[in-house]
C-alpha cells in the first residue's frame, strides 16, 4: 500500500534552514510528482512548491522562492524539503502529498516545524 | 496568487444540505478541471473528497458532490452527519503550472 513517511518534529533558531523528509513506499517513486504543503496553526493550507517524478523538476510558490528547495533521491524513493532562513511564521506543519492529476490521495503524516529563538 | 476565496464557515442540522463555494479566476478554476476537494478534521492530514470538479474517489459517501460554473466550485453534502464537522479546503491547479488552495471553510453540523 502507498505510504508517506515524514521525519520528525524540528525546532530550529530563526535564520536556520530546516530540511524536512518524505520517504514513499508501495509505489514507482518516479512515476509521481510529490507537492509539499505547509498549515501554519490555525490557519489555512498553503502550496509550497513540487518536484516531478520524471526529471525532477521543480515549481515553487512565488511567496517561497529563493528560500525553498526541494529535491529527491530517487535511489531511496526519497524526497527532501528545506526551507531557509527560518522566521517565526514558518512556525507550521509541513506535509508531502503525492500528485495523481487528479487530486491529492495520498498524503504524510506532517511534520511540525518551531521556529523560536 | 491569491488564495480561492471560500467562506469561512457554514453549519447546517443533521440530514440538512449545506454548499461550500469556492471561487477563483480564469487563470485557475475558470479553465481548469483539476479542482480538488478536502476534508480536514482538527489535528490530521487532508483527505480528498472531491477530484477533477466532481469526481468521488473511492470509499467517499456519495453524500459529497461537487460542481463548477464559470470561475466558481461549490462542494455539497447532502445529508449531513455529525461525523462531516470538519475544515474543507478547495484547490486548484493554476495557468502558470502551480497550485493555489482556498482560505478554507469550517462547517458546523449543529
Amino acid at each position: 500500500q502507498v505510504q508517506l513517511v515524514q521525519s520528525g518534529a524540528e525546532v530550529k533558531k530563526p535564520g536556520a534552514s530546516v530540511k524536512v523528509s518524505c520517504k514513499a513506499s508501495g509505489y514507482k517513486f518516479t512515476g509521481y510528482t510529490m507537492h509539499w504543503v505547509r498549515q501554519a496553526p490555525g490557519q489555512r493550507l498553503e502550496w509550497m512548491g513540487w518536484i516531478a517524478g520524471g526529471d525532477g523538476n521543480t515549481k515553487y510558490s512565488q511567496k517561497f522562492q529563493g528560500r525553498v528547495t526541494i529535491t529527491r533521491d530517487t535511489s531511496a524513493s526519497t524526497a527532501f524539503m528545506e526551507l531557509s532562513s527560518l522566521r517565526s511564521e514558518d512556525t507550521a506543519v509541513y506535509y508531502c502529498a503525492r500528485d495523481e492529476y487528479s487530486g491529492f490521495h495520498y498524503w504524510g503524516q506532517g511534520t511540525l516545524v518551531t521556529v523560536t529563538s | 496568487q491569491s488564495a480561492l476565496t471560500q467562506p469561512p464557515s457554514v453549519s447546517g442540522s443533521p440530514g440538512q444540505s449545506v454548499t461550500i463555494s469556492c471561487t477563483g479566476a480564469s487563470s485557475d478554476v475558470g479553465n481548469y478541471n483539476r479542482v480538488s476537494w478536502y476534508q480536514q478534521p482538527p489535528g490530521t492530514a487532508p483527505k480528498l473528497m472531491i477530484s477533477e470538479v466532481s469526481n468521488r474517489p473511492s470509499g467517499v459517501p456519495d453524500r459529497f458532490s461537487g460542481s463548477k460554473s464559470g470561475n466558481t466550485a461549490s462542494l455539497t453534502i447532502s445529508g449531513l452527519q455529525a461525523e462531516d464537522e470538519a475544515d474543507y479546503y478547495c484547490s486548484s491547479y493554476t495557468s502558470s503550472s502551480t497550485l493555489v488552495f482556498g482560505g478554507g471553510t469550517k462547517l458546523t453540523v449543529l
